[in-house]
């Protein structure tokens, strides 16, 4: 059964980069038919898909955020990655990463999230 | 970005109810429709997928229906686990969308 876990700060001052990771287990990033996603829930609200990458490296981002954000994966650590740059208050949420089947474009597992809280 | 909303955003309801909740989306996406689960301080998890197909493990009191615009979640007979706050996601267009929430609570 594939698990994901998020790390990454607990809190990022305003104007920073927001870096998180999610490493993968029981499963491999390498594998498919699979995307790795990134979704974010400010408390007591709603859900809000970030984007996906691709083992290939390639991703798609929701243009919401413009261009802060930047993702990746290491097939080597069997980890993905999100950096959101220039982040403001408004960023302050839980970061869920999960695994999206690229077959029938459902996020099918999910990680238990970490809160990112923005302040100075 | 397709607009998802959701109704009622809270529903209140007793053990052993018949649930529905609907999910109207801007544009026709087919049966591009998902439908999660989320309990307070845990991740989603998926339900429904493709409108219609129950996800392996997930009981069969719940089901979905509907296609192009409007879609709905039945919960044929409530169950205490099920006290919770469900979304509706289309994965027809990126970015994917998610309805505001419905909150299942105790009457």
């Amino acid at each position: 059964q594939v698990q994901l876990q998020e790390s990454g700060p607990g809190l990022v001052r305003p104007s920073q980069t927001l870096s998180l990771t999610c490493t993968v287990s029981g499963g491999s990033v390498s594998s498919g038919p699979y995307y790795w996603s990134w979704i974010r829930q400010p408390a007591g609200k709603g859900l809000e898909w970030i984007g996906r990458v691709y083992t290939s490296g390639g991703s798609n981002n929701n243009p919401s955020l413009k261009s802060r954000v930047t993702m990746s994966v290491d097939t080597s650590r069997n980890q993905f990655s999100l950096n959101m740059s220039s982040v403001t208050a408004a960023d302050t949420a839980v970061y869920f990463c999960a695994r999206e089947s690229s077959e029938v474009y459902t996020i099918d597992h999910w990680g238990q999230g970490i809160l990112v809280s923005v302040s100075s | 970005d397709i607009q998802m909303t959701q109704s009622p955003s809270s529903l209140p309801a007793s053990l052993g109810d018949r649930v529905t909740v609907t999910c109207r989306t801007s544009q026709s996406i087919s049966t591009y429709l998902n439908w999660y689960q989320q309990k307070p301080g845990k991740a989603p998890k998926l339900l429904i997928y493709d409108a219609t197909s129950l996800q392996s493990g997930v009981p069969s009191r719940f089901s979905g229906s509907g296609s192009g615009t409007d879609f709905t979640l039945t919960i044929s007979s409530l169950q205490p686990e099920d006290f919770a706050t469900y979304y509706c996601q289309q994965s027809f267009s990126t970015p994917w969308t998610f309805g505001q929430g419905t909150r299942v609570e105790i009457k």
